[in-house]
């Protein structure tokens, strides 16, 4: 069974600094990807990344960067200079097997970016 | 193109009725998929369809169905309602193509209280 695992709960950081949210997965599979949303107070849920375990080259977008090892199964994101509409909850979240689409999500982890 | 709607965006049922929810997937997007997300159990998968079938089921029970339409839209029905089941609704859709993974994008939700 496929397992997604967000420990920290509630991460406040100032404006402009960098925020990394931590994300280790379980899984059995050998194909599979994994994903970061962002959930808004308005309740979307907004994608930003996706990584397939076959690369584990590690990029950034804009503010937004991840580390992906699959010695550690981490799927870490950062965010850099963080803003106030960073504001949100982040979700880490887990596919296995091609054409399944079926997420398993980690808890959530709630930053607050304080101006 | 316009993302994934879903009706109502807010609803309010008491204890032992039945409900409706109703998904647009994106224009083209052919799998829609169902999570239910609650303060204590998270995101938590429901059920995919795609071409009118149901592909893949979460671990729920039998009073919750859904079906796809011609079209992709989708329904979901929850029947004889329980306090528990108070929770937003969040509908995704992707597009389904042989050998490729897919990101699932997801609706606004329906917040669905139960009295």
């Amino acid at each position: 069974a496929q397992k997604v695992t967000q420990a920290q709960t509630e991460i406040s950081v100032v404006e402009k600094e960098d925020v990394t949210l931590d994300c280790v997965y379980e899984t059995r599979d050998t194909t599979y990807y994994l994903f970061w949303y962002k959930q808004p107070p308005s309740g979307e849920l907004v994608f930003l990344i996706r990584r397939n375990s076959f690369d584990e080259q590690n990029e950034i977008s804009g503010r937004y960067s991840w580390n992906f090892q699959k010695s550690t199964s981490s799927f870490n994101f950062t965010i850099t200079a963080s803003q106030v509409v960073d504001s949100a909850v982040y979700f880490c979240a887990l596919s296995e097997a091609e054409g399944n689409n079926r997420l398993a999500f980690g808890k959530g982890n709630q930053v607050v970016v304080i101006p | 193109k316009a993302g994934v709607t879903q009706t109502p965006r807010y609803l309010i049922k008491t204890r032992g009725q039945q409900v409706t929810l109703s998904c647009s997937p994106i224009s083209g997007h052919r799998s829609v998929s169902w999570y239910q997300q609650t303060p204590g159990q998270g995101l938590q998968f429901l059920f995919e369809y795609f071409s009118e079938t149901q592909r893949n089921k979460g671990n729920f029970p039998g009073r919750f169905s859904g079906r796809q339409f011609s079209n992709s839209r989708s329904e979901m029905n929850v029947s004889t309602l329980e306090l528990g089941d108070s929770a937003l609704y969040l509908c995704a859709s992707s597009s389904v193509r042989p050998g490729r993974w897919e990101t699932q994008y997801f609706g606004p939700g329906t917040r669905l209280l139960v009295l």
